[in-house]
């Protein structure tokens, strides 16, 4: 099973500034990688899929990058709606064994 | 647009089945995998099973396996799942979900159900 480490656990982050989160997988995944972005007592919303690709109605604020085994996520500049929890996920496996991270939750410095 | 509602969860005492739906609408059901994936309170995202578009090819995490059931009725565009045997550690919000692209289109997950919370509790 490929593992995904997500860090930090916790991130805190005034609004306006930027937010650098990262996600590792315990082996490539090539570009193989979504992010999401989850609020409390919601289901979670496809965010960046293909490591870097926006899915349709994303700002560009959010934007992906990394390739192998190592991602990032980053918010350029932080709007009050941003605060929630993000979860990396790879779709590199065939059967698919889809496996996601443990999820970063970014929260008001 | 493309949504997708579940229903069917509640509590369960353990060993127990319940037997959760989603229904689809907005898109041509008939043409997607479909797959179930859980949460548990105040936990990450664990996939929990998958079905393909015509239901010949099905897989489940190990977790659940040989005590869940997938299945779907593609003329009611319809998606269930048939979980026996619960567990304490089957307790979460079940979110059913399209995977899309990827290779052989099972990639990313969109949309997402909005959830149906099973509780396993004596």
């Amino acid at each position: 099973e490929i593992v995904m480490t997500q860090s930090p656990a916790t991130l805190s982050v005034s609004p306006g500034e930027r937010a650098t989160l990262s996600c590792r997988a315990s082996q490539s995944v090539s570009s193989n990688l979504a992010w999401y972005q989850q609020k409390p007592g919601q289901a979670p919303r496809l965010l960046i899929y293909g490591a870097s690709t926006r899915a349709t109605g994303i700002p560009a604020r959010f934007s992906g990058s990394g390739s192998g085994t190592e991602f990032t996520l980053t918010i350029s500049s932080l709007q009050s709606e941003d605060f929630a929890v993000y979860y990396c996920q790879q779709y590199n496996n065939w059967p698919p064994t889809w496996t996601f991270g443990q999820g970063t939750k970014v929260e008001i410095k | 647009q493309v949504q997708l509602v579940e229903s069917g969860g509640g509590l369960v005492k353990p060993g127990g089945s319940l037997r959760l739906s989603c229904a689809a609408s907005g898109f041509t059901f008939s043409d997607y995998y479909m797959s179930w994936i859980r949460q548990a309170p105040g936990k990450g995202l664990e996939w929990v099973s998958y079905i393909s578009s015509s239901g010949s090819t099905i897989y489940y995490a190990d977790s659940v396996k040989g005590r869940f059931t997938i299945s779907r009725d593609n003329a009611k565009n319809s998606l269930y799942l048939q979980m026996n045997s619960l567990r304490a550690e089957d307790t979460a919000v079940y979110y059913c979900a399209r995977p899309i692209g990827g290779v052989r289109g099972v990639g990313w997950f969109d949309p997402w159900g909005q959830g149906t919370l099973v509780t396993v509790s004596s």
